[in-house]
């Protein structure tokens, strides 16, 4: 079946400028997680989706925000864009929550801030 | 914030050799997992322990988790060159993942040919 997907899988945007990232989960999977990777911080969560609801929002600014859709597909946006958001965003399915058999994870989406 | 520590940061062994990495955290947990991470792509899952398990195998795998001192263990046997990655702990805090998973900063590991 087919895996987590993210699109785009690279973007360059200019600081100041917003951006959506996409995220299409695996099919029967109603539970979207977001996460920003970056070398100094690492992995961090940023926020999850279930049946189009925010269920739980990680220690990042107002700027970051996200939905979900009836068919679970998920988008983050992020507005007024620093150099410090340039990061590797990767997005997380599962069936339900907890998700009892962890996590499915799509490719990423490389943000450069410039 | 990060949940805890992987140690070591880095590993370099021959192919063959057993790779055994190690994971602390700081706080209850529902169930701890481990992810590989090729080159700044996806994660993958490997293998999840319940806090209520103390061992668990998947293949090459072994995972042990010890809640009194708050640490895991992932033993990779008998490594390939293609086990060459980043391995990730990442813990599921009690509550029903209220938190998401909260992520070590990860062991590079480098299987030599």
């Amino acid at each position: 079946k087919a895996g987590v997907t993210q699109t785009p899988r690279y973007l360059i945007k200019t600081r100041g400028q917003q951006v959506t990232l996409s995220c299409s989960p695996i099919s029967g999977h109603r539970s979207v997680s977001w996460y920003q990777q970056t070398p100094g911080q690492g992995l961090q969560f940023l926020f999850e989706y279930f049946s189009e609801t925010q269920r739980n929002k990680g220690n990042f600014p107002g700027r970051f925000s996200g939905r979900q859709f009836s068919n679970s597909r998920s988008e983050m946006n992020v507005s007024t864009l620093e150099l410090g958001d340039s990061a590797l965003y990767l997005c997380a399915s599962s069936r339900g929550r907890p998700a009892s058999y962890g996590y499915t994870f799509g490719s990423g989406t490389r943000l450069t801030v410039v | 914030s990060q949940q805890g520590e992987e140690d070591p940061q880095a590993l370099s062994i021959q192919e063959g050799e057993n790779a055994t990495m190690n994971c602390s955290y700081k706080t209850s947990i529902n169930n701890l997992q481990w992810y590989r991470q090729n080159s700044g792509r996806g994660l993958v899952h490997l293998i999840l322990i319940r806090s209520n398990e103390r061992e668990k195998h998947s293949g090459r795998l072994r995972v042990t988790l010890d809640t009194s001192k708050k640490s895991s263990s992932l033993l990779i046997t008998a490594s390939r060159a293609a086990d060459t990655a980043s391995y990730f702990c990442a813990t599921d805090s009690s509550g029903g993942g209220a938190d998401g998973l909260t992520f070590g900063k990860g062991t590079h590991l480098i299987i030599q040919p």
